[in-house]
């Protein structure tokens, strides 16, 4: 088992660029999670899903948005990135019996210039 | 405002010995309680968690303590390994939080031989 794969793990924009992240796992997994992680602020939830189709707001949404078509795969799209988007983006699954205990991905590296 | 406290950034210890790590939270509503681990360019990894219900749970080398009254709980590795050399998050949910964790910052520990 891959587990959560995250694609691409670098990329560079340029303000006003848009971008899509994928994350996809193979642990048939009900609850999927975008967090982004900056320095000296751990990680911090942009957007949640509870099953497919389904998508909610954490706690740093804006900015983003995301789309969960199939099960297994969760999709954070910047439609116009921004400086302030340059960040380490993450995401996990989890079941919703154990929801705290998440898996994650490997990260993306994202640069806004 | 950081709901999820972890005042040192890094801790250096000698192999053998323990390495305590803190975390504070702010939100009485708090039940849960879990520990993530990180090595360079690879996502958390869950390590070991804590009900509200508990002051105590222990896996292997790994201990987390829960003092709700100080809103505080640790993390102690017993013997420390080169290893163990990684980032930790604390980590924190329950309340209007449910499902949705707020992380600490994060502690760099480093084991030297």
């Amino acid at each position: 088992n891959a587990g959560v794969t995250q694609t691409p793990k670098f990329r560079v924009l340029k303000t006003g660029q848009s971008m899509t992240l994928l994350c996809a796992q193979d642990m048939n997994h009900e609850y999927m999670y975008w967090y982004r992680q900056d320095p000296g602020m751990g990680l911090r939830l942009i957007h949640y899903s509870v099953g497919e189709g389904t998508t909610a707001k954490g706690e740093v949404p804006d900015g983003y948005n995301v789309s969960r078509l199939k099960k297994q795969n969760f999709l954070l799209g910047l439609e116009s990135a921004a400086p302030s988007q340059t960040s380490v983006y993450f995401c996990a699954s989890s079941y919703p019996s154990s929801y705290n205990e998440q898996f994650f991905g490997p990260g993306t590296r994202l640069t806004v210039l | 405002d950081q709901q999820v406290k972890q005042n040192s950034p890094s801790l250096s210890v000698q192999e053998g010995r323990i390495s305590i790590l803190n975390c504070d939270y702010t939100n009485s509503m708090f039940d849960y309680f879990l520990w993530y681990k990180k090595y360079p360019a690879e996502g958390p990894t869950f390590l070991i968690s804590i009900s509200s219900i508990k002051d105590k749970n222990e896996d292997g080398r790994f201990t987390v303590f829960l003092n709700k009254s100080a809103k505080h709980l640790s993390l102690h590795i017993v013997p420390s390994q080169p290893g163990d050399s990684a980032v930790y998050f604390c980590a924190a949910s329950g309340g209007v939080s449910w499902g949705k964790l707020q992380f600490g910052a994060g502690t760099q520990v480093v084991v030297t031989p």
